[in-house]
């Protein structure tokens, strides 16, 4: 069983309604929640992350963590055809002999219909 | 500053060839990752550096691979006899001082063909 499940997708949404993803994992050692947004043939971009549990909120894009659940989300609100790409969560223990050693999901490619 | 910078951003060799990629970081970070991306596996760290020297490389698949990092602006990986299940996107990235390991940013990759 891999330490990170994410559903690979794809998800189509109409453009404007709002986009979910999550994630679950499995190591409770686990600290810092990352997502990624991904453009076909480019490298993953780091949208924003999270420390522990808790909500945080970037513009459109709201992240949760739920660690009671080892689960975590990351909603897009008035999705937009740019926002049509693949993301990835990734999530990483705390400072010391793994620090920085990330473990990803497989990505879930979202499409944004126009 | 102009991000992570790989070259070259496309390869392709053949089969039993040396294949070197390489790696600018981010001026000022001290965390560099190299990481491969199939569809089969996904994003796979290979192996990583802090301040220059290898931390971790339990992800390296194999002998053939090998990682340098001679200075703080600059890293290599090199496959010694390359093979076609190579073939993948190799990425190189880095993270700030001060404790952001975490914060990894991603440059465009290189995309490597081992025919």
């Amino acid at each position: 069983q891999k330490e990170v499940e994410q559903d690979p997708g794809p998800l189509s949404v109409p453009e404007g309604a709002i986009v979910s993803l999550n994630c679950t994992y499995s190591n409770s050692a686990f600290q810092y929640f990352m997502w990624y947004r991904q453009y076909s043939r480019k490298g993953p971009e780091l949208l924003m992350y999270t420390y522990s549990s808790g909500n945080k909120e970037d513009g459109r894009f709201t992240a949760q963590v739920d660690k009671s659940s080892k689960y975590i989300s990351l909603f897009i609100r008035d999705s937009q055809p740019s926002d049509s790409a693949t993301y990835l969560c990734a999530m990483s223990p705390p400072p010391g002999d793994s620090w920085g050693k990330l473990q990803f999901g497989a990505g879930t490619q979202v499409v944004v219909t126009p | 500053d102009a991000g992570v910078i790989q070259s070259p951003r496309h390869e392709v060799t053949e089969m039993g060839q040396e294949v070197t990629l390489r790696c600018k970081p981010i001026s000022g970070h001290d965390y560099l990752f190299w990481y491969r991306q199939t569809m089969m596996r996904g994003l796979e760290l290979l192996i990583y550096f802090n301040n220059n020297v290898p931390i971790d490389d339990s992800g390296m698949p194999e002998d053939r691979f090998s990682a340098k990092m001679p200075n703080a602006s600059f890293s290599t990986l090199k496959i010694q006899p390359s093979e076609p299940r190579d073939s993948a996107v190799y990425f190189c990235a880095s993270s700030p001082a001060g404790g952001r390991a975490h914060e990894q940013f991603f440059g465009p990759g290189t995309r490597l063909t081992v025919l």
